[in-house]
């Protein structure tokens, strides 16, 4: 079955500096994953996929991820953070070969301080 | 462009009432996605559309979900007989194909007194 983890409820990061927000998954086959992003009251905003290629996936706002097959991992990173970044992101996959459900996990808490 | 709109944002109903809430997909998106999601979680899966067709609906909690898209672009998610276990955002996505980016409307929050 398909799973996402993203093992942080919250992250806590100054302004200015870098921020990586975690995420691992499981499928039985190839994954698609994504990144969204929640501010409060509003809907998910699409942030970033990888489906195939490069495993560094460059996004909105000036994030990326990086795919890495082996961790089973895709964690999302800004060099620099701002302040409006603070928001709730959810990681997701769908496995390519099985249907076209997308599973997200629990979501992480970003905090950026000023 | 027009996102995805849903109505009501909001709604409050008494246990037993039923509920309809309506999803405005993307023009030109086939594909449509209803999610459910509890304080505190990530979306979960309820059904999605590829045009008038409900191909899963496996996500449904119960007899008491059901969703249609008649003609192939709005479409309604009705609860019927409302529980307070039904409490929670409930999120519509749409996308060009089925497994192209889903683009999410702001939701729904549902309140069951």
């Amino acid at each position: 079955a398909q799973s996402v983890a993203q093992p942080e409820d919250q992250v806590n990061v100054a302004e200015g500096n870098p921020l990586t927000v975690k995420c691992t998954y499981s499928v039985s086959g190839n994954p698609y994953l994504f990144w969204y992003v929640q501010y409060p009251n509003r809907g998910l905003q699409f942030l970033l996929k990888y489906i195939t290629g490069d495993n560094l996936v460059k996004g909105s706002y000036g994030f990326e991820a990086e795919f890495n097959k082996s961790q089973t991992s895709f964690h999302l990173k800004k060099p620099s953070a701002l302040v409006s970044d603070s928001a709730l992101y959810f990681c997701a996959v769908r496995d390519r070969n099985r249907d076209d459900k997308i599973i997200f996990g629990k979501g992480t808490r970003l905090h950026i301080l000023p | 462009g027009a996102g995805v709109s849903q109505s009501p944002r909001y709604k409050v109903a008494k246990r037993g009432q039923d509920v309809a809430l309506r999803c405005d997909p993307i023009s030109g998106h086939v594909s449509l996605f209803w999610y459910q999601q509890a304080l505190g979680q990530g979306p979960e899966f309820l059904t999605y559309f590829q045009n008038e067709a409900q191909l899963d609906k496996s996500g449904l909690p119960s007899d008491r979900f059901f969703a249609e898209r008649p003609e192939g672009s709005v479409s309604t998610l009705k609860i019927q007989r409302t529980q307070q276990e039904d409490s929670a955002v409930y999120l519509c996505a749409s996308s060009l194909g089925l497994t192209d980016t889903q683009y999410f409307g702001p939701g729904t929050r549902l309140t069951v007194l």
